[in-house]
């Protein structure tokens, strides 16, 4: 059974540095991976999606790579805000099965 | 931009009521999942369907759940008699990828439910 897991759990950060939060997934026969932004009390926004064939994607200041045969995606943050404070999921798709999420980085930015 | 739209927003209820929550995916999306996430858990799978169709309705509890996606557009997510366990954001979401292999996932806004 796919077992995705996000480390660490939270992270505060001062605004301006540079991040990385990591997901990890047990079975690396999926078909593409993708991070979600989670705003207190509200529904997801998709990020970035990656293909099984891919190697990372880019949009404005996050890159997102995937090393499918390691099990890890990483999730890259330039230049941190404090508008980026929110929960991060990261979701793989495998054959058969919806998308299986991790628990979430809840990252923190402060001015 | 499209977007799903759900409804409601939030739902106080007393344990063993009926409620019902609404979605409607982005036009064109023929796949629907509704997802459940507990407050500082990673959303989990209730039912997906492909147009009218349910794919995978594993892990829906079906002595008091209930979905249906009658003309393959809109869905509706029932429980009765809801129970205290049940608090919960209910997520529904749409993709354009068939059901065996997801595309994108978009997510609507989420209906909060509370059973007191």
């Amino acid at each position: 059974k796919q077992e995705v897991t996000q480390i660490p759990a939270a992270l505060s950060v001062p605004e301006g540095e540079n991040l990385v939060l990591n997901c990890s997934f047990t079975d690396s026969a999926i078909y593409n991976l993708q991070w979600f932004r989670q705003d207190p009390g509200k529904g997801l926004t998709s990020l970035l999606l990656i293909q099984s064939s891919q190697r990372e994607q880019t949009s404005g200041r996050l890159n997102a790579s995937l090393d499918k045969s390691s099990g890890r995606s990483t999730l890259y943050i330039a230049a941190s805000q404090p508008g980026d404070s929110a929960t991060y999921l990261c979701a793989v798709n495998q054959a058969g099965t919806a998308l299986i999420f991790g628990k979430g980085t809840t990252l923190s930015v402060s001015s | 931009e499209a977007e799903v739209a759900q409804s409601p927003r939030y739902k106080i209820t007393e344990k063993s009521q009926a409620v019902a929550f609404w979605c409607d995916p982005i036009s064109g999306h023929a796949t629907l999942y509704w997802y459940r996430q507990i407050l500082g858990q990673g959303p989990e799978l209730l039912v997906q369907f492909q147009d009218e169709s349910v794919v995978d309705d594993s892990q829906l509890p079906k002595d008091r759940f209930s979905a249906e996606r009658l003309k393959g557009v809109d869905s509706t997510l029932k429980i009765q008699p809801a129970e205290l366990g049940d608090s919960a954001m209910y997520l529904c979401a749409s993709s354009p990828g068939f059901a065996g292999r997801t595309g994108e996932l978009f997510f609507g806004e989420g209906s909060r439910l509370t059973v007191l």
